[in-house]
């Protein structure tokens, strides 16, 4: 069955440069959720939407920004990248059309700031 | 918000014991998920269970959303089933998102 994807799977970036992750959803999936998870930590919500509409927002920084395209993509750009922006990101998704609102996680996208 | 609280923290088994992972969290919920991270650090999906019980081979998980707990169990445990055990839920009312536990980090030892 085919699978929340995400690229890149790995990234290592400068101080203050620009990072962007992709995520495609499953198939039908109407909502995307973005989390970070940092070394040793539980996932914490980031944002999420729903039909290309922001439907809800955590702790994300003002320098991320995200959105979610016409084919149900999404995509989280983060900018002045920080040391502290180092983490595993995961998008999942979810869909009640023929499902049950159960959220399935993409592999990750493990960002390294150096 | 909601609190999600997971115990024990830790746990070092041998291969072939069982254990019981606990998840207490503080208000309703429509959803509750658990995942395994394995050391790759993949998210697995192990079981939706907002309420009731379900099995799957060696794994099995309740939920008794009236008194807000919900037991995730592992028998004849096996040094793959290393990693660590998340509790996620969704609060009743709210967005869909899922709020996670810390967690519990199980070691399996040959």
């Amino acid at each position: 069955a085919a699978g929340v994807i995400q690229s890149p799977r790995h990234l290592i970036k400068e101080k203050r440069e620009t990072a962007t992750l992709k995520c495609y959803p499953i198939p039908r999936h109407d909502t995307v959720y973005w989390y970070q998870q940092g070394p040793g930590q539980d996932p914490q919500f980031l944002i999420s939407f729903y039909e290309k509409m922001q439907s809800d927002k955590g702790s994300i920084p003002d320098r991320f920004s995200a959105q979610q395209f016409s084919d149900y993509h999404s995509e989280l750009n983060m900018s002045s990248l920080e040391l502290g922006d180092s983490a595993l990101y995961f998008c999942a998704s979810s869909g009640w059309t023929g499902g049950t609102g159960e959220l399935f996680f993409g592999e990750g996208s493990r960002l390294t700031v150096l | 918000g909601i609190q999600v609280e997971q115990s024990p923290p830790d746990l070092i088994l041998q291969e072939g014991a069982n254990s019981t992972l606990r998840c207490n969290f503080s208000d309703s919920v429509n959803n509750l998920q658990w995942f395994h991270q394995n050391p790759w650090g993949q998210l697995i999906n192990l079981f939706y269970i907002p309420s009731g019980t379900k099995q799957n081979g060696r794994l099995s998980a309740t939920t008794v959303a009236t008194e807000r707990y919900s037991l995730l169990y592992i028998s004849s445990s096996q040094t793959t089933d290393s990693g660590v055990y998340f509790c996620a839920v969704e609060v009743k009312g709210g967005s869909e998102k899922l709020v996670f536990g810390k967690g519990t980090k199980l070691t399996v030892n040959p």
